[in-house]
């Protein structure tokens, strides 16, 4: 068991460019979930996947922001014309199926847009 | 409102004793309630959970859940300065979590 692994773990970017995001889960958990944390704050829910099928998104989600996970197991998150604002870590979680509702995170990305 | 509140303190306690943390959630559909641990720079590590019919007992945690008054507390006894992190509480109706923003606990010793 490796553990939810996310790629890359920092990323700089100039504002106005396109970034992306991967995220690998614990092999055999079928839900996904992307969070946005910025300092001080709680993580905050972006959206998630029960295998390939995208069942939530936030409504403070814009247009910008697009989540894949395209045969249910990695996930990839793009941001399009990146803005100053969107400087946070993305943190990836993924949980099992079951009764269980235990959310393993992986350690996160974290954006910087100058 | 915001859906999940905490006080983001920071709480100071000696080593040795008990630390409290409290949230208040707003959703009484809520089913589950979690407890994370954040060291700074990291990300959230799963403390406990506790579903909404009854407390529960790890070690030297304890999560218990008021109902009635919409409120979920950790204890944390014999507290160390390995303790000292940011808890988040978060709370789970339809899958995702709803996180409040953080405790700052300093255990000194």
């Amino acid at each position: 068991d490796t553990g939810v692994s996310q790629n890359p773990r920092h990323k700089i970017t100039k504002r106005g460019q396109n970034v992306t995001f991967r995220c690998d889960p614990i092999s055999e958990h079928n839900r996904l979930y992307w969070y946005r944390q910025t300092l001080g704050q709680g993580p905050e829910f972006l959206t998630y996947f029960q295998n390939e099928a995208q069942l939530e998104k936030s409504r403070l989600l814009s247009d910008r922001f697009s989540a894949e996970r395209p045969k249910g197991s990695f996930s990839t998150l793009e941001i399009q014309r990146t803005e100053q604002g969107d400087s946070a870590m993305y943190l990836c979680a993924s949980s099992s199926p079951g009764g269980i509702p235990t959310k393993f995170f992986g350690p996160g990305t974290r954006l910087t847009v100058l | 409102q915001k859906e999940v509140e905490q006080n983001s303190g920071p709480l100071s306690v000696p080593e040795g004793a008990i630390a409290s943390l409290n949230c208040t959630y707003s959703d009484r559909g809520s089913q589950s309630f979690f407890w994370y641990r954040q060291y700074s720079g990291k990300s959230p590590e799963l403390i406990m959970f506790i579903y909404s019919n009854g407390d529960k007992e790890d070690g030297r945690f304890t999560a218990q859940l008021n109902k009635a008054s919409q409120y979920v507390s950790l204890l944390i006894r014999d507290s160390q300065p390995s303790d000292s992190a940011t808890y988040l509480c978060a709370v789970s109706n339809t899958g995702k979590l709803i996180f409040g923003q953080g405790t700052t606990l300093q255990v000194k010793p």
